[in-house]
């Protein structure tokens, strides 16, 4: 496609249920990160993909926090027993190569947690 | 660890202003600097890229500095329209050009 696109748009999970958010970046981008932000401030850096592999993790807030890029191209960040700080919306960006590229953000999925 | 400062929070002005945001971060040791955009229940949107190495970058009436050793960037807006009503996000890339490092924005309300 033409720009990074990010499902669901929206999603409403009860506290202690695993979500799924998914990730396609532009075609060909080599970078790719996630990116939490909560209601009336900037994005969080949560995890950062070279390729297939995931180069800084650093961000992320607990081990209940996953992402995975297994080819290199779609990305899926998990969460597993959601709890009620967790709702905010995700970010996906890419951009084409390591380094010092422009990056692309997708729309977000806003996730509730109730 | 990198701090990225933006000020004012919000700004109200009325149509036709010239207008500048600011950006401050506190390791210079940065890769580059973007600017985005971001409408409310919206992703973010490039605005201008300018990295390290450079001065400034324009777009139509967009113009944006950074000055590397002082750990500052502006967004200058010319001829502000109501259409520009918006959160403004600056965000530098680590030297390593693993994350972009965030502020919290500038809110930018331009009434006709």
């Amino acid at each position: 496609g033409a720009g990074v696109s990010q499902s669901p748009r929206y999603k409403v999970a009860k506290r202690g249920q695993d979500v799924a958010l998914r990730c396609d970046p532009i075609s060909g981008h080599v970078s790719l990160f996630w990116y939490q932000q909560a209601l009336g401030q900037g994005p969080e850096f949560l995890t950062y993909f070279q390729n297939e592999a995931q180069l800084d993790k650093s961000g992320l807030p607990s081990d209940r926090f996953f992402a995975e890029r297994p080819e290199g191209s779609v990305s899926t960040l998990k969460i597993q027993r959601t709890q009620q700080e967790d709702s905010a919306v995700y970010l996906c960006a890419s951009s084409l190569y390591t380094g010092g590229a422009e990056a692309f953000f997708g729309q977000g999925t806003r996730l509730t947690v109730v | 660890k990198q701090e990225v400062t933006q000020i004012p929070a919000a700004l109200s002005v009325p149509e036709g202003e010239n207008l500048v945001l600011n950006c401050s971060f506190t390791d210079s040791a940065i890769y580059n600097l973007q600017w985005f955009r971001q409408d409310p229940g919206k992703g973010l949107t490039s605005l201008l890229l300018i990295q390290s190495s450079q001065r400034e970058q324009t777009s139509g009436r967009l113009n944006a500095s950074l000055d590397k050793s002082s750990g500052r960037s502006t967004l200058y807006i010319a001829a502000s329209q109501p259409g520009d009503s918006a959160t403004y996000l600056c965000a530098v890339r680590n030297q390593a050009g693993t994350a972009l490092i965030f502020g919290k924005g500038t809110t930018l309300s331009v009434s006709s």
